[in-house]
């Protein structure tokens, strides 16, 4: 069964560092996103794109964010100076249908700790 | 705007029922359930989408009510897999992001 798959499962960075989270999403999917759930709280929206651009954004996706598709099957999410409150899960999800019109697969997540 | 789910949390004994509540202050498009367990990604259980539609999924069903811009998830006979966090994500225009809500943390024991 075909799978949303993300590296690195788990990152410790220093605050002030970068940061790129990985994703590879389910191949014939078109819509990507990423969430993101601080510990035991909600997941959060931060990002979708589409056709090579971001299509919508929450206000937690600031200038420090960004995300690119470099090569076709990757989608990535940087993060450039990290926050302590940046610590948290990010969710890489793919679909193949119009956002909020079908399912989302999410990946195992990325926990980033900030230190 | 994120919508408001009720309870919080919920304890049941194996083959207790439960509802899960999710409501907005907007119109929708459509609902999305999903459930995540401790240390796992979100699984998506279903979707609702205008029309006040219900859907079934094992013993697990879910109603969609246009007008009070609410859905109600039910899980009838529990059973202790069903333990986890079930998050209601809603859709105001057909075309955007899911938000989801805080999420109701539900713990099904022996």
């Amino acid at each position: 069964e075909p799978e949303v798959t993300q590296t690195p499962s788990h990152q410790v960075t220093q605050m002030g560092q970068e940061v790129i989270l990985h994703c590879v999403p389910i191949s014939n999917h078109l819509y990507f996103y990423w969430y993101r759930q601080i510990l035991g709280q909600k997941v959060e929206f931060l990002v979708s794109f589409y056709n090579n651009e971001i299509s919508e954004k929450s206000e937690i996706f600031d200038d420090q964010f960004s995300v690119e598709r470099p090569d076709g099957s990757n989608f990535t999410l940087k993060i450039r100076s990290t926050k302590l409150e940046d610590s948290a899960m990010y969710f890489c999800a793919s679909s193949g249908n119009l956002p909020g019109t079908g399912e989302l697969f999410f990946g195992e997540g990325s926990r980033l700790t900030v230190l | 705007q994120q919508p408001v789910q009720s309870p919080q949390a919920v304890i049941l004994r194996e083959g207790e029922d439960a509802v899960i509540n999710c409501s907005s202050s907007k119109a929708l498009y459509s609902v999305h359930w999903y459930r995540q367990k401790h240390g796992e990604a979100p699984v998506f259980l279903m979707i609702l989408l205008k029309g006040g539609e219900q859907k079934g999924h094992e013993k697990i069903s879910a109603s969609f009510n246009e007008k009070k811009q609410q859905s109600s998830l039910y899980l009838t006979a529990s059973q202790l897999s069903y333990s986890g966090t079930y998050f209601c994500g809603t859709d105001f225009r057909g075309n955007t992001p899911l938000v989801f809500g805080k999420g109701t943390r539900l713990s099904v024991i022996a």
